[in-house]
């Protein structure tokens, strides 16, 4: 069945280290998104990709990186800089304007 | 730019009863219209969406959502719910530049 993918579900870090968040796709979108989800605020858009080799940041870029090298792939880097990086992490994926998105079942990221 | 407003962060309802989760939004574009579910620990599900044509659209699940552009809202409704509808529903708008813009949640709480 086709749909995403993240990787892991659940990610400790220790401070002052990078961690990569995997999220791949096989419902050949062409269009790639993250999210953080903290608690009572919604949804907040990291960074996201709407073509091979280009993206752009969104609302809350700081400290976090990506790369879109090929479709399918859309790997998030939460670096040293993000200053709280503790949160739930969703990747999405969608095709057309007027269909939704689909997401991933999410990492949920904890600092220790 | 587009914003979302949902109108109530938590809504509990006692089984069986109906339960309406509101919400507006603002645009200076035509936008197409979603909401989602989330259950805890997991990503978003496309619950139901409005594009164009009848103003009120069904879910399979028995929620429906009835466009008003008058009043540039897009209410979500369930004549009886049950347990399992207990999870946090988010109200999006997403416009043909292809990105959405999400609401920030309104758990909804069902009680035996």
């Amino acid at each position: 069945d086709g749909g995403i993918t993240q990787s892991p579900k659940y990610l400790f870090r220790k401070e002052g280290q990078n961690v990569t968040l995997s999220c791949e796709q096989n419902l050949n979108h062409d269009a790639m998104y993250w999210y953080r989800q903290d608690p009572g605020q919604g949804l907040r858009l990291i960074y996201y990709s709407q073509i091979v080799n280009d993206f752009q940041k969104g609302d809350i870029a700081e400290g976090y990186s990506v790369s879109r090298e090929k479709k399918e792939s859309f790997p998030l880097t939460v670096t040293s800089a993000q200053k709280n990086p503790t949160a739930f992490y969703l990747c999405a994926s969608s095709t057309e304007p007027n269909y939704g998105y689909t997401f991933g079942s999410g990492t949920r990221l904890t600092v220790v | 730019a587009q914003s979302v407003t949902q109108l109530d962060s938590q809504v509990p309802v006692f089984e069986e009863a109906p339960v309406e989760l509101r919400c507006n939004y603002s645009s200076s574009v035509s936008v197409y219209l979603f909401w989602y579910v989330q259950y805890p620990n997991q990503g978003l599900q496309l619950l139901l969406k409005y594009l164009s044509g009848s103003t009120l659209v069904e879910s399979i699940n028995g929620f429906e959502a009835e466009f008003n552009k008058s009043q540039t809202s897009f209410h979500l409704r369930k004549p009886s719910v049950h347990i399992s509808d207990t999870a946090e529903y988010f109200c999006a708008v997403r416009t043909n530049a292809g990105k959405s813009t999400f609401g920030d949640g309104t758990t909804l709480t069902v009680k035996p």
